[in-house]
């Protein structure tokens, strides 16, 4: 089964970069794609295809892939971002979609 | 305003049905391709269902084949969860996602509803 591996916490400082990784076979062939969950709210779309940026998302929001690890980079991370950050992939030809365990940054 | 509004959560005992429904509003329903996903209590996201714009192709995760089925009424811009034989790992809050055109991004998020399975 396709799995996705995230670090179930990144801590940072105000002003700091975040890096969070996504890491699985998947990626090698597939996009990474990355939400932002908020406590009690739904999931926002931040990065899609890798590296594109929805429009109302900050540039401070990139992404990148190589191989089979992704990683989701926040620049001069903010307590605004503090919130649970998940990776999804998907083989759109059957039900091999799936999410990263979710990593929560915190941002202190 | 693109939205999406999930109903018919509520509390069913184990084995029982429930059906949930996502009212779309604010952009053409049947361009898109849909899908719903849970979160359990204190968990992460889990996809659990897929829909291509006509309805004619489904794909269902393997927690819960043959158990739930998700359907489509583009008439009434209306996505469907239809759960059978209900249990209690299957206690979340459900979430149905549009997809971005010509992508697999989830583009748009209802807010959720919450369903319990419990004695």
């Amino acid at each position: 089964s396709h799995e996705l591996t995230q670090p179930p916490s990144v801590s940072v400082s105000p002003g700091q970069t975040a890096s969070i990784t996504c890491s699985g076979e998947i990626l090698s062939k597939k996009f990474a794609y990355w939400y932002q969950q908020k406590s009690g709210q739904a999931p926002v779309l931040v990065i899609f295809e890798d590296s594109k940026r929805p429009s109302g998302i900050g540039e401070r929001f990139s992404g990148s892939s190589s191989g089979t690890v992704a990683t989701l980079s926040i620049s001069g991370a903010q307590v605004e971002d503090e919130a649970v950050y998940y990776c999804y992939s998907a083989v759109t030809s059957g039900n091999h979609r799936v999410f990263g365990g979710g990593t929560k940054l915190t941002v202190l | 305003e693109v939205q999406l509004v999930e109903t018919g959560g509520g509390l069913s005992q184990p084995g029982g049905s429930l059906r949930l429904s996502c009212a779309a509003s604010g952009f053409t329903f049947n361009n898109y391709e849909m899908n719903w996903v849970r979160q359990a209590p204190g968990k992460g996201l889990e996809w659990i269902a897929f829909t291509d714009t006509s309805g004619r192709t489904t794909f269902h995760a393997d927690s819960v084949q043959g158990r739930f089925t998700i359907s489509r009424d583009n008439a009434r811009n209306s996505l469907y969860l239809q759960m059978n034989s209900l249990r209690a790992e299957d206690t979340a809050i459900y979430y149905c996602a549009k997809e971005m055109w010509g992508d697999d991004a989830f583009d748009v998020w209802g807010q959720g509803t919450l369903v319990t399975v419990s004695s």
